[in-house]
């Protein structure tokens, strides 16, 4: 069964920096890309970033781009997703989702979410 | 980036009768669609993707159909499980986007 479990998430004040994690378990890990999507309260889902299966490619979404590093460890089963300079308008449930591929494809399967609030 | 746009953004059905969503791309993203469906306090699940595949464990009440732009969702017979918000997804080009949502409700 694939599992996808964040943490890290909680209250930060504007400029301040969090780092999320989320470990995966139940499927070939560095086979797949990895990426977070967020929810701002009672708003629609926003991409934010993908890691390839090898992490040797990112992308970012450009509200985010400069300011968030997503990373991954295959060893530990984890990928990361430093956020730095946060803003009141970064608040949201971040999701850690799997892809399909190595490289693109569809969500197939999403953690729960954990909650970041930039607020002071 | 491809904006995707999806109509209307809240659909009134009854039980058992059928639901049709519509989601609309900027630009073409051939097949490379997906439909996901979120329940209050959960994360999205995939239903939907290469625009008309379901995902596994996918009831076949639920159908996907359209490529290039325009695209559909359609659940044949609301069952009580059903009523949810529900997202379209592009994969197909850099930003992924997502489109509003159409909540289905009774």
């Amino acid at each position: 069964e694939v599992q996808l479990l964040e943490s890290g998430g909680g209250l930060v004040q504007p400029g301040g920096s969090l780092r999320l994690s989320c470990v995966a378990s139940g499927f070939s890990f560095s086979s797949y890309a990895m990426s977070w999507v967020r929810q701002a309260p009672g708003k629609g889902l926003e991409w934010v970033s993908v890691v390839s299966g090898t992490g040797d490619y990112t992308y970012y979404a450009d509200s985010v781009k400069g300011r968030f590093t997503i990373s991954r460890d295959n060893s530990k089963n984890t990928v990361y997703l430093q956020m730095n300079s946060l803003r009141a308008e970064d608040t949201a449930v971040y999701y850690c989702a799997k892809r399909s591929l190595l490289v693109g494809g569809e969500f197939d399967y999403w953690g729960q979410g954990t909650l970041v609030t930039v607020s002071s | 980036e491809i904006v995707m746009t999806q109509s209307p953004a809240t659909l009134s059905v009854s039980p058992g009768k059928r639901a049709t969503l519509s989601c609309r791309a900027s630009q073409s993203v051939t097949i490379n669609l997906a439909w996901y469906q979120q329940k209050p306090g959960q994360a999205p699940r995939l239903l939907i993707y290469g625009a008309s595949t379901r995902a596994t464990g996918i009831p076949a009440r639920i159908s996907g159909s359209g490529s290039g732009t325009e695209f559909t969702l359609t659940i044949s017979s609301l069952q009580s499980e059903d009523f949810a918000v529900y997202y379209c997804q592009q994969y197909n080009n850099w930003p992924l986007t997502f489109g509003g949502g159409t909540k289905v409700e009774i």
